[in-house]
């Protein structure tokens, strides 16, 4: 069966500092993968996605970006983390592009103080 | 316009109840449609695909109507543990994956 890991599970960065956020995906190949962010008492909002390997999508322009470096690897970064990065930070993943359901990881809690 | 639209609530129902949420959603190229379920500081669950044909998973029943726009999911004889935030989510078939609605928070009381 398919598994979805994220970590750090919480973080708390100071404004300014580095980002590096981790997604594996294991028990499938070539999946699409899916960064979203959730603000506090807001919707999911799509920040990335990647359909294979070097390939990113970013929906939203901002001081994050995102890497595909492995198959089913996923990471999400930043040179210099903002108040407003805070918010849990979700990685999913698709067996293909667009109608698929995804299936999400645990999620990683931000808070940037 | 918003794409996915839902009614926040809270809902508070009664344990055994039934309750029924809607969805519209703006964008009639739609083609997949799904419920989710958020508990409280968790990552999203899939509940159930939404078909055309309208499909049924236990105490859960979820419909489509397509000329109105809108989707449904109905829970019969509610439990404590359907206390959550259920999320409406629509693709319209671009490589972009899904649009999440901001969900409706249901609370069910003893």
């Amino acid at each position: 069966s398919q598994t979805i890991h994220q970590w750090p599970a919480t973080l708390v960065q100071p404004v300014g500092s580095p980002l590096s956020l981790e997604c594996t995906v294991e028990g499938t190949s070539n999946p699409n993968l899916y960064w979203y962010r959730q603000a506090a008492g807001r919707g999911l909002q799509l920040l990335f996605y990647s359909v294979g390997i070097g390939q990113i999508s970013s929906e939203v322009p901002q001081n994050l970006s995102a890497s595909r470096p492995q198959d089913r690897q996923f990471i999400l970064s930043s040179k210099k983390l903002l108040l407003s990065d805070s918010g849990f930070y979700l990685c999913a993943w698709s067996q293909g592009p667009g109608g698929y359901e995804q299936y999400f990881g645990p999620g990683t809690r931000l808070t940037v103080t | 316009r918003k794409e996915v639209e839902q009614d926040p609530g809270p809902f508070n129902v009664p344990e055994g109840a039934t309750v029924a949420f809607n969805c519209t959603y703006s964008n009639s190229a739609s083609q997949s449609f799904f419920w989710y379920r958020q508990d409280c500081r968790k990552e999203p669950k899939l509940l159930m695909s939404v078909y055309s044909s309208g499909n049924e998973d236990g105490r859960f029943t979820a419909q489509l109507n397509r000329a109105s726009q809108y989707i449904s999911l109905l829970i019969r004889d509610s439990k404590l543990s359907d206390s959550a935030t259920y999320l409406c989510v629509v693709n319209a078939g671009g490589a972009d994956g899904l649009t999440f609605g901001k969900g409706t928070h249901l609370i069910i009381q003893p």
